[in-house]
């Protein structure tokens, strides 16, 4: 089946630093990923959508400089949260669709980023 | 715009009694809407509960069942009889059918499910 993976699951990170977080499709081609966020007492609210060999698109308030990511093959992307701070606080989802027209999202089990 | 509301928690019910968790949309910018029913169990990741495409028809899985309608932009969760392993977070969510923005799927604020022995 579909899965996908998520790493670290958690990690605690000084104020100004930053995060690294990693996103593994394991049983299909990841040809488009979302990164998505949570933050405390919220919904999941989408940062960027990625898709092999096409450039990466960003939400509203949310920005490459702050958010880089990377997805270089169809089972791998990742994302950075630079210079963290308490309002990045919260849950990420990475979550990976196979093909480009009307399939499920596979989420992974997150990465939390707690700052301190 | 586009936007998923559903039933505030926490829901608590006892086990197998009936559950309802309401979810209405509003689709202004997405020309095919899909609607889905995710659920976060304590401890792991978000999971695809059920979905549905075309509007009118019914989705089920685990013993749970909602209908898209369109008419009432409505896609309100159901069971019969609820155990307490349902419980868990369920988020409701609308998303587009074709091309890259499918991914964008726009999530209500989460129902937390509490089933009590």
């Amino acid at each position: 089946g579909a899965l996908v993976y998520q790493y670290p699951r958690r990690t605690i990170c000084k104020s100004g630093t930053s995060m690294r977080m990693e996103c593994q499709a394991v049983g299909f081609q990841a040809t488009s990923v979302a990164w998505y966020r949570q933050s405390p007492q919220k919904t999941f609210e989408l940062i960027a959508l990625s898709t092999v060999n096409s450039a990466i698109k960003y939400e509203q308030n949310f920005t490459q400089e702050k958010f880089p990511i990377s997805h270089p093959n169809l089972s791998f992307s990742s994302m950075t949260v630079l210079n963290a701070y308490l309002e990045d606080r919260g849950l990420y989802l990475c979550g990976a669709r196979e093909g480009n027209s009307g399939n499920t999202l596979y989420f992974g089990e997150g990465s939390r980023l707690i700052v301190v | 715009g586009d936007s998923v509301t559903q039933t505030e928690g926490p829901v608590t019910v006892s086990e197998s009694e009936s559950l309802i968790i309401n979810c209405t949309y509003s689709a202004t910018s997405i020309a095919y809407p899909n609607l889905f029913w995710y659920v976060r169990y304590p401890g792991e990741g978000l999971q695809l509960l059920l979905k549905v495409i075309t509007a009118g028809q019914k989705g089920s899985s685990r013993g749970f069942e909602a209908t898209y309608n369109k008419e009432t932009t409505s896609f309100h969760l159901q069971k019969a009889s609820v155990q307490e392993s349902d419980s868990a977070v369920y988020y409701c969510a609308l998303g587009d059918h074709y091309g890259s923005s499918g991914n964008k799927l726009i999530f209500g604020i989460g129902t937390l499910l509490s089933v009590k022995p």
